[in-house]
């Protein structure tokens, strides 16, 4: 079984410029998850999906932060424009559904650096 | 606020060796608490999952207990291995939402 996808694996940007993160959840996942791992710390939940709606996105930025999960399948984060303390991991994740216990399935991540 | 508190921040040991990490957490509501296991440059692995019913859990070598009352819960290493060098995260949580901690590094040397 495929597993999450992102990409891409590693991005290297200057302030004020802009960036794209694609992450594919795995197959007949309804739940996607993007979280912001900055070194040191644990995930902080960006935003949540459930199909193509979004079910949290209070901890998202929204003044430079996006998120679309147009078809309810895959999913883009994009920063626009990007601060030096945007420098981070962005995880995306997949579960089953919207559960209280449901399984957090990752993918390896996309690292952010800002210089 | 949710809160989730991990000790020690790192820790160095030994092949072979046990060793026991905690997690100390204010978390509202909250219906269960899973480790997940980081290695470096991927992303979290899920080891294992109690709910606040549960109070201990094994997956292999890696026993998780839970005290819902005090709101702590430890991941127990037994006879580690060099490739359970990894951040060890715990992550409790309640109404679709879970909370991660900052985790314990752990390095196994040889």
């Amino acid at each position: 079984e495929a597993g999450v996808a992102q990409s891409p694996r590693y991005k290297i940007i200057e302030k004020r410029q802009s960036v794209a993160f694609w992450c594919n959840p795995i197959s007949g996942h309804a739940t996607l998850y993007w979280y912001q791992q900055i070194l040191g710390q644990g995930p902080k939940l960006l935003i949540q999906f459930q199909n193509n709606g979004v079910v949290d996105d209070s901890q998202l930025p929204k003044d430079r932060f996006s998120a679309e999960r147009l078809k309810g399948v895959d999913s883009t984060l994009k920063i626009q424009p990007a601060k030096l303390e945007d420098s981070a991991v962005y995880l995306c994740a997949s579960s089953l559904n919207l559960g209280q216990a449901e399984k957090l399935f990752f993918g390896e991540g996309s690292r952010l650096t800002v210089l | 606020k949710n809160q989730v508190e991990q000790s020690p921040q790192s820790l160095i040991i030994l092949e072979g060796k046990n060793c026991t990490l905690q997690c100390n957490y204010t978390v509202s509501p909250f219906s269960n608490l899973r480790w997940y296991k980081q290695d470096t440059g991927r992303g979290p692995v899920s080891l294992t999952i109690m709910t606040f019913s549960e109070n201990t859990k094994s997956n292999g070598r890696y026993t998780a207990t839970l005290d819902a009352d005090t709101k702590q819960s430890s991941l127990h290493i037994t006879a580690s291995q060099l490739s359970d060098s990894a951040s060890y995260i715990c992550a409790p949580g309640g109404y679709q939402k879970v909370t991660f901690g900052t985790g314990t590094k752990l390095q196994v040397i040889p």
